[in-house]
């Protein structure tokens, strides 16, 4: 069955910086556009970015533009979320998520989570 | 930004009872009918119920079903079994940015 298993998350000081990753199995990896989707602790979900399944193509949200990268590993099945200059209100669980077919920003699929916090 | 306002915040209901979730957008959601709900229990992911406002995703119940099209979506719950009591969300991604409704807890009476 498909899984989706994310690592890399903890705690770190404003202004550093963290990366994340996905390990994914179950599936052929390089189909899917995969996803990144946080939801700060008690509040709603928000996308953050996605890269196409050839990695070819990225896009984000205007919140992490320009500090925050995805990017992908298809000999690997792993997605990653390399994050700069982390701000408090990064602070949230992150998931990374299978698109169901292409890149249409369905979320099919999801990790469990892994919290980010950042903080002094 | 497509604004999606979900209502009501809390539905309390009891097991066997109908739900019916509302969604509203704050322009038409671009193809009409390009939204999907979402089941979030506590300290778990997100689980895809409903995409393309009314199609159910794999093995999802068919107490479960979604219509709607253009501002106005509803997610329907014919009768509630223990385990739907939860939060639901639903999402627009036929304009860019993707975007999230505030969700509705669905909790037992």
């Amino acid at each position: 069955q498909v899984q989706l298993v994310e690592s890399g998350g903890g705690v770190v000081q404003p202004g550093r910086s963290l990366r994340l990753s996905c390990a994914a199995s179950g599936f052929t990896f390089s189909s899917y556009g995969m996803h990144w989707v946080r939801q700060a602790l008690g509040k709603g979900l928000e996308w953050v970015a996605v890269v196409s399944n050839d990695g070819s193509n990225k896009f984000y949200a205007d919140s992490v533009k320009g500090r925050f990268t995805v990017s992908r590993d298809n000999s690997k099945n792993t997605l990653y979320l390399q994050m700069n200059s982390l701000r408090a209100e990064d602070t949230a669980v992150y998931y990374c998520a299978r698109d169901s077919r292409g890149y249409t920003y369905i979320f099919d699929h999801w990790g469990q989570g892994n919290l980010v916090t950042v903080s002094s | 930004e497509i604004v999606l306002t979900q209502s009501p915040g809390t539905l309390s209901l009891s097991p066997g009872e109908r739900a019916t979730l509302s969604c509203r957008a704050s322009q038409s959601v671009s193809s009409s009918s390009s939204l999907a709900w979402y089941q979030q229990k506590p300290g778990q992911a997100p689980r895809l119920l409903i995409y393309d406002a009314s199609s159910r995703a794999t093995g999802i119940p068919d107490r479960f079903s979604g219509s709607g099209s253009g501002t106005d979506f509803t997610l329907t719950i014919s009768r509630l079994e223990p385990e739907d009591f939860a939060l639901y969300y639903c999402q627009q991604y036929g304009s860019s940015p993707r975007t999230f409704g505030q969700g509705t807890k669905v909790e037992i009476k």
